[in-house]
């Protein structure tokens, strides 16, 4: 089944402990994303890879880093989070920067 | 910049009924997609339907459509004969060239709620 799988689903944290969270898609997609979700501002973009060791930022980047060493893995990295990074997060991929994005299930965060 | 604005944040329809949600965008590219997509309560995100510009043609899913003008930049959603799955969060979403890729950009969605 062609799918984006997100891990994990619910986490919560305390200020500045590093988390991962990751991601990974099975549709040899090259184009991956994540995009944070807050009530009444819709998605909005974090970061995006267009392939493998290519990455850039998107349009809220601060406090998250994200790597791409494979085509199917592109996991979320935040090194200190704080209160405000409090979200729900999703990953997304498409076949390229043209298709539709296919989205994980979302992960909720909480950092206390 | 481009923006998408949803000018709706909740809107009500009986079941079996037809309601409209709107979407309009800016941008100065030619080139660009438009997509709804859903949240139901789960929360996942779900594409509903796909419109690319250079098409003319409405995109239609079923019992989903859109009104795609483009001169307006504008790109409403149908939902014909409303049932209580249709509850959810709408999306409008424009995905067109910036910076040399193309963004995602989103609504701040529109929730729906079908009455039975």
């Amino acid at each position: 089944e062609a799918q984006v799988t997100q891990n994990p689903r619910y986490l919560i944290t305390v200020t500045g402990k590093k988390l991962t969270v990751t991601c990974s898609q099975n549709m040899n997609h090259e184009y991956m994303s994540w995009y944070r979700q807050d009530p009444g501002l819709g998605l909005r973009q974090i970061y995006y890879s267009m392939n493998v060791e290519v990455t850039d930022k998107g349009d809220v980047p601060e406090g998250y880093k994200v790597s791409r060493k494979e085509k199917r893995n592109f996991p979320l990295i935040l090194e200190s989070p704080s209160p405000n990074q409090t979200s729900l997060y999703f990953c997304a991929s498409s076949f390229n920067d043209r298709g539709a994005a296919f989205f994980g299930q979302g992960t909720r965060l909480t950092v206390v | 910049a481009q923006t998408v604005t949803q000018s709706q944040p909740e809107m009500s329809v009986q079941e079996a009924e037809t309601v409209t949600l709107s979407c309009t965008y800016d941008t100065s590219e030619s080139d660009y997609y438009l997509f709804w997509y859903k949240q139901p309560p789960s929360r996942q995100m779900i594409l509903v339907i796909r419109q690319e510009a250079y098409k003319q043609q409405n995109a239609t899913e079923n019992r989903f459509s859109v009104n795609f003008q483009k001169a307006a930049k504008s790109f409403s959603l149908k939902i014909s004969d409303s049932q209580l799955g249709d509850a959810a969060m709408y999306f409008c979403a424009y995905r067109g060239r910036t910076s040399g890729t193309y963004k995602y950009i989103f609504g701040t969605g529109t929730r729906l709620k079908v009455l039975a």
